[in-house]
Formats: C-alpha cells, sequence, structure tokens
C-alpha cells in the first residue's frame, strides 16, 4: 500500500548540531510539506515543495532547508539546532490539486538539548 | 492576511450532550475549508471538507460566509471522539494547494 514515512521517529540532538529528518511518500505525489507543531501555536507550515527541484518558504521557515531531488523524498534540515525547535514535526503530501486531502505522515518528535 | 482562528484550546463535554467546535477565518477570496483530526498516538487526518457537504462519524461542518465560520457539530457525542481537531483553509499557490491551520481544539468527551 501507498503511504508516507518519516524517520527517525525519535530524535534528541544538542545545540549547534546539523539534523536531517527524512520523508518519504509512495504515492508519486507532487506536493509535499513540512509543518511543525507546538501547543498552543497548532500546525505551522515550515517548507514546502510542489515538484522536483522547487522548493518554497513557509511562515517558519527560518533554521531550516528542503531539498527536492524527487518525487519521493523531502527532507527537512536543520542547520545548527536550537531549543526552540524543539518540536514535533509532520510531513504531508497531497496530489497537486485544489480540495485535494493532505496525507500526513507519523511525525517526529525531535528534542534539541 | 489569511488565518484561521480556533477559539477554544480545551473542550470538555460528556457523553451523548452536543458539541461544536469553532472555527473563524480571515481570507478575501473564496474559501475552501477542511476540518483535520488527530487520534492519540494515531497521525493527523482528513475529517471532512465543506465542499463534499458530508456527514462524517456523525460530525457536519456548514460554511457561514457571513459570519466567516466553519464550525464542527455532532448532536451526541461518543467517547471515540476524544482527539485534536484543527480546522484548515486552503490557499491557492501558483494553482496549487498549501493549508493554514488554526491553532487546535482539544476535545475531551467524559464519560
Amino acid at each position: 500500500d501507498a503511504e508516507i514515512t518519516q524517520s527517525p521517529r525519535h530524535k534528541i540532538t544538542e545545540t549547534g548540531r546539523q539534523v536531517t529528518l527524512a520523508c518519504h511518500q509512495t504515492w508519486n505525489h507532487n506536493n509535499m510539506f513540512w509543518y511543525r507543531q507546538d501547543l498552543g501555536h497548532g500546525l505551522r507550515l515550515i517548507h514546502y515543495s510542489y515538484g522536483v527541484h522547487d522548493t518554497n518558504k513557509g511562515e517558519v521557515s527560518d533554521g531550516y532547508s528542503v531539498s527536492r531531488s524527487n518525487t519521493e523524498d523531502l527532507p527537512l534540515t536543520l542547520e545548527s539546532a536550537a531549543s526552540s525547535q524543539t518540536s514535533v514535526y509532520f510531513c504531508a503530501s497531497s496530489e497537486g490539486h485544489l480540495q485535494e486531502t493532505q496525507y500526513f505522515g507519523p511525525g517526529t518528535r525531535l528534542l534539541v538539548l | 492576511a489569511q488565518r484561521v482562528t480556533q477559539p477554544e484550546k480545551l473542550l470538555s463535554v460528556f457523553k451523548g450532550a452536543p458539541v461544536e467546535l469553532k472555527c473563524n477565518y480571515s481570507y478575501s477570496g473564496s474559501p475552501e475549508l477542511f476540518w483535520y483530526v488527530q487520534y492519540s498516538r494515531q497521525r493527523l487526518q482528513l475529517l471532512l471538507r465543506h465542499i463534499s457537504r458530508e456527514s462524517i462519524k456523525g460530525f457536519t461542518a456548514d460554511l457561514n460566509k457571513g459570519e466567516t465560520s466553519f464550525h464542527l457539530k455532532k448532536p451526541f457525542a461518543q467517547e471515540e471522539d476524544s482527539a485534536m481537531y484543527y480546522c484548515a483553509l486552503t490557499l491557492r499557490i501558483q494553482g496549487a494547494q498549501k493549508l493554514v491551520f488554526g491553532q487546535g481544539t482539544r476535545l475531551t468527551i467524559n464519560p
């Protein structure tokens, strides 16, 4: 069955380290998204992509980067992890049409010490 | 600016009672709205979308453009409805979709 996966599911790192969170989908969806989920803020969009080699900044993109070298993957990199980036990160994908459902991954819980 | 507001962070009702989760939006265009739900230890998933005018798990939501609202309602709450609920607004960017989420409401159904 097609699905969307994230790895790792849990990660502890130290401030200043570079961290990469993986997201992989097998639906062949054009659109992929990264969100962070924080109490009191809901889900906020970090970066998104509408296709291979396309990347766009979301509302909270500072300190994060993404690249889209193929349809299936959109890795999220924290260039220099900060304690403020402790959060739960969700990846999502959609086919690319309006009113399309976004399908979410299981999430990655990141703790930056 | 486009914004989605869910005024209640927490909502607690008894089993069998009616439940209403509020959602208000700010958008200059024609809105397309969704409700997403996250049950405990599960991933976020679509509950319903306004354009479908459907009822899912007994929940309905009506778009009220005059009040810029998209409240989620269920006449008789069940314990399995306990979850985190997010209202979301679609933005059209380059012909494709981007979602703006509200802050979420944690619904607890008491036995």
